[in-house]
């Protein structure tokens, strides 16, 4: 994988569903994967910056885990709420390069 | 927490014409922003690195006469599109580093969207 490919693009969830989503990068080099939350009309929003094997971070309802060895990273949302709707992006940071690289996100939305 | 304003968030100009976006870091300050474009429906792409009191570094296949980048302070970078285009219509949107703090978190402006008529 040379780029961070994110599925699905887009997704609709019921109120009270757990859902999640994938986060694919290139696994050679690798040096830390970046989550953010990007509501519409606002900034993009840090959720989780991991760097090891097997991290798995968690803030509220929202967690991530991540393989650095097959190169994917999954945020799983349990009980989905309206206020979850947003787009969620991802980045990987490679050791040779001096930036992020971003997927293109996936756009969640909940409905009441 | 960290802020970063961005500005204007929307503005539409006429062919030829050149456009000035500001990112200021309101809470923190920032050695290094970052300048990104995005195209509907496809991944924030890196135009340039702005460093305080330098020359910005640009990505490969983004003019620098073009896309002008000042980042005269640590707590403000401006981006100026000169001589616009339709085809720079898009979505610009910048991000800082904190140097107190460091690297591994961005904060990001609000986004600035350009339409050339």
């Amino acid at each position: 994988i040379l780029n961070v490919e994110q599925s699905p693009q887009s997704l609709h969830v019921q109120e009270g569903d757990s859902t999640n989503f994938t986060c694919s990068f290139p696994s050679s080099n690798f040096y830390a994967l970046h989550w953010y939350r990007w509501e519409t009309a606002k900034s993009p929003e840090a959720l989780f910056v991991m760097t090891l094997n097997g991290d798995e971070k968690k803030k509220g309802r929202i967690s991530a885990t991540l393989n650095t060895k097959e190169g994917y990273s999954y945020l799983y949302i349990k009980g989905s709420q309206p206020e979850d709707s947003a787009t969620y992006l991802c980045a990987s940071l490679s050791g040779s390069a001096r930036q992020l690289t971003f997927g293109s996100g996936t756009q969640l939305t909940v409905l009441p | 927490g960290a802020v970063v304003s961005q500005h204007p968030s929307w503005v539409i100009c006429k062919s030829g014409t050149s456009v000035k976006i500001e990112c200021r870091s309101l809470d923190f300050q920032a050695t290094t922003m970052f300048w990104y474009r995005q195209f509907p429906k496809q991944s924030l792409m890196l135009m340039a690195t702005s460093n305080e009191g330098s020359k910005a570094t640009y990505e490969q296949g983004v003019e620098k006469d073009k896309f002008l980048i000042n980042h005269a302070s640590l707590t403000l970078s401006t981006l100026t599109v000169t001589s616009a285009h339709p085809e720079d219509s898009s979505f610009y949107i910048c991000s800082a580093k904190d140097r107190v703090t460091g690297a591994n978190v961005l904060t990001f402006g609000a986004g600035s969207r350009l339409t050339v008529l």
